[in-house]
């Protein structure tokens, strides 16, 4: 479905299913990714994190995976749920004191 | 308990005023940071301080003043405020310098006519 107004991808999903939210990044040299999770209303929720030198890291029903050769980042969420319905951010750090570059972001929506 | 906190969470005011948004986290953290974030949800950081130094500082107009009277505050400073900086501003904190693993406040949503 389309969200009206706000311009960001959109991603809708059955409950139950599986999501997958993908990200490119812009930065060869980051050496850590990270996924934000942002409900409305509410500041940015740290979801997951990797470090440059993996390519997939396990969470409590997400993982995250990552290509370096075409600079992109997935994060998949297992049996989604409603609560998961929120705006979700990748970001990168370039390991300059903290600094995170977030993403466009991509608004997920779950139909129970 | 609320572990970073934000006031005021709504701020309505004219063009060309001044005003201050508080940040206070209990969590200990010795970094703190100012985001912005536009009505395309696009978020971008302004400053970070870490034990009181300001580490980074984007380009963001000198009219933004932050300042920290100790780790665990930091404020935000506005003055001659213009239409463009109508945006939610959240202050987040995490426990040092290289934790990407942040925890953002509530937000205040700033709006200037």
């Amino acid at each position: 479905g389309e969200s009206v107004g706000l311009h960001l991808p959109t991603l809708s999903v059955q409950e139950g299913d599986n999501s997958i939210i993908n990200c490119a990044y812009s930065n060869s040299a980051s050496d850590y990714f990270i996924w934000y999770k942002q409900e409305s209303g509410k500041g940015p929720q740290f979801i997951i994190d990797i470090r440059s030198n993996m390519d997939k890291r396990q969470g409590q029903r997400v993982t995250v995976l990552l290509n370096k050769t075409v600079k992109h980042l997935s994060l998949q969420i297992a049996a989604t749920q409603p609560g998961d319905s929120a705006v979700y951010f990748c970001a990168e750090s370039l390991n300059q004191g903290g600094k995170l570059i977030f993403g466009q972001g991509t608004e997920l929506s779950v139909k129970p | 308990d609320t572990a970073v906190s934000q006031t005021p969470k709504y701020l309505v005011t004219q063009m060309g005023n001044d005003k201050s948004i508080k940040c206070e986290q209990n969590l200990g953290h010795d970094t703190m940071y100012w985001y912005k974030q536009d009505s395309k949800k696009f978020l971008k950081i302004m400053f970070s301080y870490n034990n009181k130094e300001l580490i980074i500082n984007e380009t963001v107009p000198n009219r933004f003043s932050p300042k920290s009277p100790d780790k665990a505050h930091l404020n935000l400073h506005i003055n001659s405020l213009e239409l463009g900086d109508s945006a939610v501003y959240f202050c987040a904190s995490s426990q040092g310098l290289a934790e990407y693993e942040q925890y953002f406040g509530p937000g205040t949503r700033l709006t200037v006519t």
